[in-house]
């Protein structure tokens, strides 16, 4: 079964600091991945997506994720943080349509970020 | 307007009230979905549309009716709902092309509460 973990709940990390929030999971073909963002009690927004090619993928904001198929992982990365990337943050693998379903996207349960001044 | 929009942002409903949540998308997407989202529980996918034929309802129960009368508006009716129903509902719409699920792009949600 197609599954995502993201094994940090919350996260705090100082301002200008760099950053990685981890994610793996499990899919028996090549996925699709994605990162989303969530600011308190908004909607989603993709930061990046990866379907093939590079395994290194630049996003919004000054993200960037990357695929290791060996480690069935797409941990996402920033240089360094700014207060503004106080969020949630969602992985999500893309799931294939099997004929009798919609191919959904499944997430994970979210990695809480906190930045300190 | 642009991307996907939701009305209304915030809702309180009694128990025995009958509303409705309204999901536009701007995007030219032929597929639209609802989410519900608590505070401890990870993001569930409620309902599907895709051409505007429903292909998925994971177990929801009936106080929760959907409607997708095109492929640009979708409702969530809710109705006789409980306390345990207040949540985030989370609308998203996506191009499905290749049998395989792409980026879906969400609204920015109805807060929910059920008095």
């Amino acid at each position: 079964a197609q599954s995502v973990t993201q094994p940090d709940i919350h996260i705090t990390v100082s301002e200008g600091a760099s950053l990685e929030l981890r994610c793996n999971y499990s899919y028996g073909a090549t996925p699709y991945l994605f990162w989303y963002v969530q600011s308190p009690g908004q909607g989603l927004q993709l930061l990046l997506k990866y379907f093939s090619g590079d395994t290194l993928v630049q996003g919004i904001k000054g993200f960037e994720a990357e695929f290791k198929r060996s480690q069935s992982s797409f941990n996402l990365r920033k240089p360094s943080v700014h207060w503004s990337d106080a969020a949630e943050y969602f992985c999500a693998v893309g799931a294939l349509w099997d004929g009798g379903s919609q191919g959904n996207l499944i997430f994970g349960k979210g990695t809480k970020l906190s930045v300190k001044p | 307007e642009t991307g996907v929009t939701q009305t209304p942002r915030h809702l309180v409903m009694g128990m025995t009230n009958k509303k409705s949540l309204k999901c536009e998308q701007h995007l030219g997407h032929n597929a639209m979905y609802w989410y519900k989202q608590s505070a401890k529980k990870p993001l569930e996918l409620m309902f599907v549309y895709n051409f505007k034929e429903q292909t998925e309802n994971n177990s929801v129960p009936s106080r929760f009716s959907p409607e997708c009368p095109n492929s640009s508006h979708l409702f969530l009716h809710l109705h006789t709902l409980q306390p345990e129903d207040s949540a985030l509902y989370l609308c998203a719409s996506s191009q499905e092309t290749s049998g395989r699920a792409s980026e879906q792009y969400f609204g920015p949600g109805t807060r929910l509460t059920v008095t």
